[in-house]
């Protein structure tokens, strides 16, 4: 069984605070990706990759970055949070063979509070 | 703009009866659709998907129907459940891997 998993499960930082959210698979996939899911909004894709070393930009990257160290870690970093960045936090890993959209394996989550 | 459109943010439907789940697309180059369902604080989960190559796939009481020409799939679901009540995300994706989801449609089965 696939695995992803994300660390923390909750924080809460102070607007401004520097936050890195940990996201490990064991899968040997290629890919993964940090989403953020808000009510109204859906899943939204904030940073994605194909390898370490590799970032891609998703759809709202804006006040994140995102670090690839191994094939297996993928770091989501916010240096100056806002209470906007108050959010459900999704890593997934994806294989990179056969389909893509219905190949995402999800980590628990992360619950980011900025007060 | 938003390029997967779900354009319903919530769907009732009576236990028994069918419940159908639309998303709309823009990006002809999407060659893979699915549909995922989605508990509050829990992770998404993949419940049927289709590639291009195909216009309906079926899983038990789940349907998913492409209609590629009109850039719409939508998830098909008989005999609906109250356990069927959940959020469920359409998702699409070229084969260059950015996958991208609709923002949701909230499914309440009532018993």
């Amino acid at each position: 069984e696939a695995a992803v998993t994300q660390s923390p499960r909750n924080k809460v930082t102070v607007t401004g605070g520097n936050v890195t959210l940990s996201c490990r698979q064991t899968n040997s996939h290629n890919y993964m990706y940090w989403y953020r899911q808000d009510t109204g909004h859906g899943l939204r894709l904030i940073h994605y990759s194909y390898g370490a070393g590799n970032l891609q930009i998703g759809d709202v990257p804006d006040g994140y970055k995102a670090t690839r160290t191994t094939q297996e870690d993928f770091f989501l970093l916010l240096e100056l949070a806002s209470p906007s960045q108050t959010s459900l936090y999704f890593c997934a890993s994806n294989r990179d063979w056969g389909g893509s959209a219905e190949t995402l394996y999800f980590g628990s989550g992360t619950r980011l509070t900025v007060l | 703009g938003q390029q997967v459109k779900q354009s319903s943010p919530s769907l009732t439907v009576q236990e028994g009866g069918i419940s159908i789940l639309n998303c709309d697309y823009e990006n002809d180059m999407f060659d893979y659709f699915a549909w995922y369902k989605k508990y509050p604080d829990n992770s998404p989960t993949l419940l049927i998907s289709v590639r291009s190559n195909v216009d309906k796939r079926e899983d038990g009481r789940l349907t998913v129907f492409l209609n590629k020409s009109g850039k719409h799939f939508s998830l098909h679901i008989t005999a609906s459940q109250p356990e069927d009540t959940a959020v469920y995300l359409c998702a699409a994706d070229t084969n260059a891997y950015k996958v991208i989801f609709g923002k949701g449609t909230h499914l309440h089965v009532l018993p």
